[in-house]
């Protein structure tokens, strides 16, 4: 299957301090990438849905100058947390969408765990 | 509201039994996918069915889908300890995730 990666994997920052977490697509085109963030023993939170070319839809509750994101390119989204704070620690996911003849399928990056001093 | 929900949320059972779990969702899909997610680690695909298909093997694994309940189910044969993870399902156009299902598969 397609591969999508992120990086970092793993980040520890300071409180106030912004980091930015990357998901590439490595052999596909994404056209719709998908931010998600789990807590422990937590399902998956869509945070944000990202389009290519335009600004990322947000679900509700979550804060869209707080978490930004910017998909620049067919294979590239990143996922900026501004002024992080501890409650920001989480487990970030990525994933992206491979739109086939038939079907549209997710394939989802490693994840990277975040932790706010 | 999740577009997947899982049941059970959770299901612990013996090494070699066969474990099941059912997905249910609430919009028209073209596709329906398995997902597996070890503890503190990413997801893993499994597999996809299509909206046209009723029945997908893939290995230890079978999965229906009925599309005029709008539900689906995993069935996992002759489980192994190595298959203790969380299952979630998605639709495609909507990726929101319902709690999964725990399984615990004992040795």
């Amino acid at each position: 299957g397609a591969v999508v990666s992120q990086h970092p994997s793993r980040v520890i920052c300071k409180s106030g301090t912004s980091v930015k977490i990357e998901c590439r697509s490595l052999d596909f085109q994404a056209t719709t990438m998908f931010w998600y963030r789990q807590f422990p023993k937590q399902s998956l939170m869509l945070m944000a849905t990202s389009n290519e070319g335009s600004k990322a839809t947000y679900e509700q509750g979550v804060e869209k100058d707080k978490f930004l994101i910017n998909h620049a390119s067919l294979t590239l989204s990143t996922l900026t947390v501004t002024s992080a704070h501890p409650e920001d620690s989480s487990f970030y996911i990525c994933s992206a969408s491979q739109t086939g003849v038939f079907y549209n399928e997710q394939f989802f990056g490693p994840g990277t765990r975040l932790t706010v001093l | 509201s999740q577009q997947g929900e899982e049941d059970p949320q959770a299901l612990s059972i013996q090494e070699g039994e066969n474990a099941t779990m059912n997905c249910s969702y609430k919009t028209s899909i073209n596709n329906l996918q398995w997902y597996r997610q070890n503890s503190g680690r990413g997801l893993v695909h499994l597999i996809l069915i299509r909206s046209n298909e009723r029945e997908k093997h893939s290995g230890r694994l079978r999965v229906t889908l009925d599309t005029s309940k709008k539900s689906s189910s995993l069935l996992i044969t002759a489980s192994r300890a190595a298959d203790t993870a969380s299952y979630f399902c998605a639709t495609d156009g909507d990726m929101r995730f319902g709690a999964g299902t725990r399984l615990t598969v004992k040795p």
